[in-house]
């Protein structure tokens, strides 16, 4: 299986400031033929379904704002929000979908500072 | 419009069989390249991938719970269906389902989710 390994497992910031979660992967999700990355980024808030954010790594959802963006390759990925704002506060889970088991991370709890 | 939604009971015995049924919405399970997948919760905690079925009736499971598990799928009533055998305790969890396309792998649309707790 692959084991994919968040950093932190918790995360405060303050409103407007940026926040960074790390998702590392314990082998390359980068499919060489397509030259992409079989990563995605989710977000759950309390009592709610996660919601998809990125696909492909860096491919940002329909509907998700500017101010989160997806980064990495290989098996190190990084999910950014620019400017945090009250309705960011959730748990975030990267998930890789090279290969079967489709695993997550463990999560990162983002709060406010 | 796509959506999902999950049934089955709220409270299994420990032994006991679950049997989870995921009905959707705004697409077909015959059209290619569309696959729905089962994921799990148990409460505070991570998530946990556990099987998926594409519109070939291809399978995949996880291989920690393969023997407990198994997914089928009924296109005429728009359905998924998972059952996991034996339950215990440490299965309680939120179990949803969600739906993928298949060139693209990630879940895009997921249900609600239904809180299974397994107690004496």
């Amino acid at each position: 299986d692959i084991v994919m390994t968040q950093s932190p497992d918790s995360l405060a910031v303050s409103l407007g400031e940026r926040a960074t979660i790390n998702c590392k992967s314990s082998q390359n999700i980068l499919y060489n033929s397509d030259n992409n990355n079989y990563l995605a980024w989710y977000q759950q808030k309390p009592g709610q379904p996660p919601k998809l954010l990125f696909y492909w790594a860096s491919t940002r959802e329909s509907g998700v704002p500017d101010r989160f963006s997806g980064s990495g390759s290989g098996t190190d990925f990084t999910l950014t929000i620019s400017s945090l704002q009250a309705e960011d506060v959730a748990v975030y889970y990267c998930q890789q979908y090279y290969s079967t088991p489709r695993t997550f991370g463990q999560g990162t709890k983002l709060e406010i500072k | 419009q796509i959506t999902l939604k999950e049934s089955g009971p709220t409270l299994v015995k420990p032994t006991q069989t679950l049997t989870l049924t995921c009905t959707f919405s705004g697409f077909s399970l015959s059209s290619s390249g569309v696959g729905v997948g089962w994921i799990r919760q148990p409460p505070g905690k991570a998530l946990e991938w556990l099987a998926l079925i594409y519109w070939d009736d291809d399978k995949r499971y996880s291989p920690s719970l393969k023997s407990r598990l198994t997914i089928t799928k009924d296109t005429s009533k728009n359905q998924v269906v998972l059952t996991m055998t034996n339950m215990d305790p440490v299965d309680t969890a939120a179990y949803y389902c969600a739906h993928l396309e298949y060139l693209l792998g990630h879940f895009d649309y997921w249900g609600q989710g239904t809180l299974v707790t397994v107690s004496s």
